[in-house]
């Protein structure tokens, strides 16, 4: 199983609703999720970071966290077309780099 | 955030040229910086831990001669791509760890550096 697992998409999401993109991950021991947004040709922004099990909420962004079934999600309200861009899931690993999904790429549909 | 730069952001050179990329922590220290490549359409992909005043760690597969890192200070880290070939083009960015913002395991990215190697 790898690391961190992310579906490729792409999700295609009207504008206006909610875009749900899902990420698992393998070591239980993981203490804190992060996501990132990487646009076309850009390199990535975080958007947020999640250490506790439930719901963060920044602006139109939601990260939730489920430690039990090792899964992080990351919920976007009320979505633009600027918001099209490829979602990364990442984890910590010890001392060493964030590990990365590959990536969810959303489309939202004007 | 935390704010990294990169320059070039862009750059052009002949098979066979050396091509140095700046990556400096703006606003903080960073004492550990990590630098990545990303291949059109494809994913991130980890090259090497720069580790200000001792040796980069480099990542399975990548040619430390090819790909030379020095991290000289708490706020500058370069990677040289030498005699770069034409499948060195690439997108490669670095990031850095800010120990004082809430998180010490947040990566701040810079804005990338696009190689073309004609």
């Amino acid at each position: 199983q790898k690391e961190v697992e992310q579906n490729s998409g792409p999700l295609s999401v009207p504008e206006g609703a909610i875009a749900s993109l899902n990420c698992t991950y393998s070591d239980r021991g993981s203490q804190s999720f992060f996501w990132y947004r990487q646009y076309s040709g850009k390199s990535p922004e975080l958007i947020m970071f999640i250490y506790s099990n439930g719901d963060k909420e920044d602006g139109r962004f939601t990260a939730q966290l489920n430690k039990a079934s090792q899964y992080v999600s990351l919920l976007i309200r009320d979505s633009q077309p600027s918001d099209s861009a490829t979602y990364l899931c990442a984890v910590p690993r010890g001392n060493t780099p964030l590990v990365f999904g590959k990536g969810t790429r959303l489309s939202v549909i004007a | 955030g935390a704010v990294v730069s990169q320059h070039p952001s862009r750059v052009i050179c002949k098979s066979g040229t050396s091509v140095k990329i700046e990556c400096r922590s703006l606003d903080f220290q960073a004492t550990t910086m990590f630098w990545y490549r990303q291949f059109p359409k494809q994913s991130l992909m980890l090259m090497a831990t720069s580790n200000e005043g001792s040796k980069a760690t480099y990542e399975q597969g990548v040619e430390k001669d090819k790909f030379l890192i020095n991290h000289a200070s708490l706020t500058l880290s370069t990677l040289t791509v030498t005699s770069a070939h034409p499948e060195d083009s690439s997108f490669y960015i670095c990031s850095a760890r800010d120990p004082g913002t809430g998180s010490t395991d947040t990566q701040y990215f810079g804005p990338g550096t696009r190689l073309t190697v004609l």
